[in-house]
């Protein structure tokens, strides 16, 4: 089964950009995954679909802000003109036949 | 929009079952599949397993032999079962839907907590 793994830890000032990584196990580099934000105390929210191809398809309400990408088995979270809400734990997952995956997650500071 | 909305005890002793129930409002359970996923204190995310509408289920190997998921779709609902529950079974527990099966979990409920604690 696909293992994915996060940096524990980013940060960034408010207002620049933050490019946060899911790196895909060996032998599992086109799977598609999908990234979660989890805001304190909150239940997790959708916030996009996210292709080997780097074509992406956000949830319902997910601001402009935010954006996807890939290359080769790195999934990447693009937010831009970082808010003081973007403060959150992000998590990817992703699946197979059977099986449903959650990377460690990153937790991600606004400075 | 589909809502989630998860239910059941807060507190279970150890060695005894966690039961727990999710009531989806706003379409029919009767389609998409529905997951549960959970939660430690301070910790990250546990994929526990789905269901699909018309009862197939998969589990998460680590938790197999532990867990039951089942679906009512009379009431609209889904339910957990875990058995021989210990301390490290406290955590937040999240009911999820995801559209079908080469999708993500595109909708959550709010979380319950369950401690285990005697």
């Amino acid at each position: 089964q696909p293992v994915l793994t996060q940096s524990s830890s980013a940060s960034a000032s408010l207002g620049s950009s933050v490019k946060l990584t899911c790196t895909l196990s060996s032998g599992h580099s086109s799977y598609i995954i999908a990234w979660h934000q989890q805001q304190p105390g909150k239940a997790p929210r959708y916030l996009m679909k996210l292709e080997s191809s780097g074509r992406y398809n956000k949830g319902s309400g997910v601001p402009d802000r935010f954006s996807g990408s890939s290359s080769g088995a790195d999934r990447y979270l693009t937010i831009s003109n970082l808010q003081s809400e973007d403060e959150a734990d992000y998590y990817c997952e992703t699946w197979d036949s059977n099986t449903r995956v959650f990377g460690g997650g990153t937790k991600l500071t606004v400075l | 929009q589909v809502q989630l909305q998860e239910s059941g005890p807060g507190l279970v002793k150890p060695s005894e079952t966690l039961s727990l129930t999710c009531t989806v409002s706003g379409g029919s359970i009767s389609s998409n599949f529905w997951s549960w996923i959970r939660q430690p204190p301070g910790k990250g995310l546990e994929w526990i397993g789905y269901i699909y509408y018309s009862g197939s289920t998969n589990y998460n190997p680590s938790l197999k032999s532990r867990v039951t998921i089942s679906v009512d779709t009379s009431k609209n609902q889904f339910s957990l079962k875990l058995r021989y529950v210990t301390a490290a079974d406290t955590a937040v527990y999240y009911c999820a839907r995801f559209y079908n099966w080469n999708d993500g979990m595109d909708s959550w409920g709010q979380g319950i907590l369950v401690t285990v604690s005697s």
